[in-house]
C-alpha cells in the first residue's frame, strides 16, 4: 500500500540550530501539506501545495520556517533558527487533490533543546 | 477560534462494549467530515467519512453519524477491542475552501 514518507522520525537539536524535515507523498497526489501538532491539540496546518506551488501558507511562522516542493513531488521543511517552542510533531500529509481525504505521514518529532 | 471541537480530552471503555467519540463544529459551511485515528509517535491513518448529504456511514465495525441541525457528529466503535485504543481526531473541510480543520482528539481507552 502506498504511504506518506518523513525523515528523520526524531530530531533533537538545540535553539538557534537550523534543522529540515523531508516528505515524500503517495505518488500521483498533487496535494501536499504541513502540519504542527502540539500535544494535545490537533494539526495545526502551516503550508499547502498544489503541485509545486504554495497554496496556503498563512500560518506558517515566515521568519524561521521555510518550506518548498521543487519539482511537485517531495518537499522540505526548514525551521532557522529553531526555538524551544517549535518542539512538537510535524506532520506531512497528502492527497490527490484539494479538499479530499487526506493520507498522513509517520512525522518527525522535533526536541529542541 | 476552534471551529471543531471535542470537549472529552479521554474516554475509557470496556472491550466489546460501544465506544461513543463527539465532535462539534460551529462552521455551517462544513460539508465532508473526516475521522482519524492516532497511534503515539505515529502520523494520523484515516478511518472513515461522511458527506453532509448523508447523516449515517458505516465501515466495518465503525460507523460515523452526522446531526447537521445540531452540528454535531459522533463515531461509534462496535464492538471495541484493545487495538482502538488511541487518540481520535475528528476532521471537517469547508465548501467553500479547501482546509482542513481538525479537532483536539479524544484519548480512547479498550480496556481488555
Amino acid at each position: 500500500e502506498a504511504e506518506v514518507a518523513q525523515s528523520p522520525r526524531y530530531k533533537i537539536t538545540e535553539k538557534s540550530q537550523a534543522v529540515a524535515f523531508w516528505c515524500d507523498p503517495i505518488s500521483g497526489h498533487a496535494t501536499l501539506y504541513w502540519y504542527r501538532q502540539i500535544l494535545g491539540q490537533g494539526p495545526e496546518l502551516l503550508v499547502q501545495f498544489q503541485d509545486e506551488s504554495v497554496v496556503d501558507d498563512s500560518q506558517l511562522p515566515k521568519d524561521r520556517f521555510s518550506a518548498e516542493r521543487l519539482k511537485g513531488v517531495d518537499s522540505t521543511l526548514k525551521i532557522q533558527p529553531a526555538e524551544l517552542g517549535d518542539s512538537a510533531m510535524y506532520l506531512c500529509a497528502s492527497s490527490l487533490f484539494s479538499g479530499v481525504t487526506q493520507y498522513f505521514g509517520p512525522g518527525t518529532r522535533l526536541l529542541v533543546l | 477560534d476552534q471551529q471543531v471541537k471535542q470537549n472529552s480530552p479521554s474516554l475509557s471503555v470496556q472491550e466489546g462494549r460501544i465506544s461513543i467519540l463527539n465532535c462539534d463544529y460551529t462552521n455551517s459551511m462544513f460539508d465532508y467530515f473526516l475521522w482519524y485515528k492516532k497511534y503515539p509517535a505515529e502520523g494520523p491513518t484515516f478511518l472513515i467519512s461522511i458527506s453532509s448529504i448523508k447523516d449515517k456511514n458505516e465501515d466495518g465495525r465503525f460507523t460515523v453519524f452526522l446531526n447537521k441541525s445540531a452540528k454535531h457528529l459522533s463515531l461509534h466503535i462496535v464492538p471495541s477491542q484493545p487495538g482502538d485504543s488511541a487518540v481520535y481526531f475528528c476532521a471537517a473541510i469547508l465548501s467553500t475552501g479547501n482546509q482542513f480543520y481538525f479537532g483536539t482528539g479524544t484519548s480512547l481507552t479498550v480496556i481488555p
